[in-house]
C-alpha cells in the first residue's frame, strides 16, 4: 500500500513570510501527486497536481510544488504567505491507473497578521 | 451546478443504531468515494467507485456498506454505528480516479 508522510502538523507564520511544507510518500511505481487546501467552513479543494513533465508546477493563489522523483518528495511553497492562506493542507497520491488516493495527515497552517 | 452534495451536515446516534449518509453529484462524475478525517489521522478511503454497479473497498471499510445504482447517488451506510466511527465523513468524486477530486461540504458524525 502506497502512504504519503506530511512532516510538519502545525505551522505558523508571520505575513509575508516564506512556506515550505513537505509531503513524501512511499510508492515505486508512477503516481499523480496533488495538494488540496481545506479553508475553515470551506469544500476541500485542489492546490495544484503533478501528472507528468515539469516538475516544478504552478497552482492557484501563487503555490507552487516541485516533485522530486530520486527524493519521493512533492513539497509546496509559496513565497510570501497572506492570512487569507491559513488553512488546513493536504499532500495526496494515487498510482498512475490505480483507483486509490491516499492522503497525508495534514498541515494546518495559520498566519499572523 | 451544485456539485457534490452531502446530506446531513450533523448527525448524532446511539451505538448500534444503523444510518445512511447520502452523496450526490451533478457532473456526471464516474469516480466516487467516501473518506473519513480524524485528528492526526488525514482522510482515508473508506469505500470508492468507478462507475454505476461498481464498488470496491478501501483503508477502512469496516463497518460500512456502499451501492451505486446510479451514476449520480453514492449512499454511505453503517451498519451498527459504534463510538469508533465518529468522525467528519467527505464524499468526493471525479471524472476519473486519476483525475482531481471535487469534494462535499462533509458530515460530522457522533457516536455516542
Amino acid at each position: 500500500a502506497q502512504s504519503v508522510s506530511q512532516h510538519n502538523h502545525h505551522v505558523i507564520l508571520s505575513e509575508a513570510a516564506s512556506l515550505e511544507l513537505g509531503c513524501n510518500y512511499s510508492y515505486g511505481g508512477t503516481v499523480n501527486l496533488f495538494w488540496y487546501v481545506q479553508y475553515p467552513g470551506q469544500h476541500l479543494q485542489l492546490l495544484l497536481k503533478y501528472f507528468s513533465g515539469d516538475p516544478l508546477v504552478k497552482g492557484i493563489k501563487g503555490f507552487e510544488a516541485e516533485f522530486i522523483k530520486s527524493k519521493f518528495s512533492f513539497n509546496l511553497r509559496k513565497p510570501s504567505v497572506q492570512w487569507s492562506d491559513t488553512a488546513e493542507y493536504f499532500c495526496a497520491v494515487n498510482a498512475r491507473g490505480g483507483n486509490q488516493f491516499y492522503f497525508g495527515t495534514g498541515t494546518s497552517l495559520t498566519v499572523i497578521p | 451546478n451544485a456539485g457534490v452534495t452531502q446530506t446531513p451536515k450533523f448527525q448524532v446516534l446511539k451505538t448500534g443504531q444503523s444510518m445512511t449518509l447520502q452523496c450526490a453529484q451533478d457532473m456526471n462524475h464516474e469516480y466516487m468515494s467516501w473518506y473519513r478525517q480524524d485528528p492526526g489521522m488525514g482522510l482515508r478511503l473508506i469505500h470508492y467507485s468507478v462507475g454505476a454497479g461498481i464498488t470496491d473497498q478501501g483503508e477502512v471499510p469496516n463497518g460500512y456498506n456502499v451501492s451505486r445504482s446510479t451514476t449520480e447517488d453514492f449512499p454511505l451506510r453503517l451498519l451498527s454505528a459504534a463510538p469508533s466511527q465518529t468522525s467528519v465523513y467527505f464524499c468526493a468524486s471525479s471524472y476519473s480516479a486519476n483525475e482531481k477530486l471535487f469534494f462535499g461540504s462533509g458530515t460530522q458524525l457522533s457516536v455516542l
